[in-house]
């Protein structure tokens, strides 16, 4: 089943604590991005990756990192997480070129919690 | 720049009534138009889309017809469930070395049984 994986789907950390939210999808996608949603700014892009080691930034990359090492996986990294990045978090991937490359598919979430 | 600007919700209708969502557009060029769904506790997916002007994309019994004269792309449904209950959002891709995916903030839609 052609899936986008993000894990944890809950996390609760605090205040400067490093922390990973993992994101793997099994299409062989080339475009793999991360968004995060809050209420009443929809979805904003924060990185996004159109291939492997090529990562670039999205509208608020600050305060994450990316790094893109296998077509496959996608990490979000927060170095030093602050309350301002408690959000819903997901993960997203298509082809890029051909038919249906337009076509996002997402990942089911992870809401973090920054304390 | 490329925006897409939608209803703000919430949007309560009862079962069986007729949905409009409206979405209208700015860009450069001849973006192709979506809606994608999100339904509770789960990420977001295609629900429909037009890639060009006068296009009508179709799916689960809604609608939306790219109006290139109108800058718009109302998305709509001749008799809403309460399955429907979701948030819709607009998008647009943006024609660059990128092909970024620009969304709306999302309509929030509850229909009541």
């Amino acid at each position: 089943e052609a899936q986008v994986t993000q894990n944890p789907r809950y996390l609760i950390t605090v205040t400067g604590k490093k922390l990973t939210v993992t994101c793997s999808q099994n299409m062989n996608h080339e475009y793999m991005s991360w968004y995060r949603q809050d209420p009443g700014l929809g979805l904003r892009q924060i990185y996004y990756s159109m291939n492997v080691e090529v990562t670039d930034k999205g509208d608020v990359p600050e305060g994450y990192k990316v790094s893109r090492k296998e077509k496959r996986n996608f990490p979000l990294i927060l170095e030093s997480p602050s309350p301002n990045q408690t959000s819903l978090y997901f993960c997203a991937s298509r082809s890029l070129g051909g038919t249906g490359s337009e076509k996002l598919f997402f990942g089911s979430g992870t809401q973090l919690s920054v304390l | 720049g490329n925006s897409v600007t939608q209803m703000e919700g919430p949007v309560t209708l009862s079962e069986e009534a007729f949905l409009t969502i409206n979405c209208t557009y700015t860009a450069t060029g001849y973006p192709s138009l979506f809606w994608y769904v999100q339904y509770p506790g789960e990420g977001l997916q295609l629900l429909l889309k037009a890639t060009k002007a006068d296009d009508k994309g179709s799916n689960k019994g809604f609608e939306a017809t790219y109006r290139k004269e109108t800058t718009s792309f109302h998305l709509e449904k001749g008799s809403v469930q309460v399955s429907d209950s979701a948030v819709y959002f607009c998008a647009l891709t943006r024609r660059g070395r990128d092909d970024k995916i620009i969304f709306g903030k999302g309509t929030r839609l509850h229909i009541l049984p």
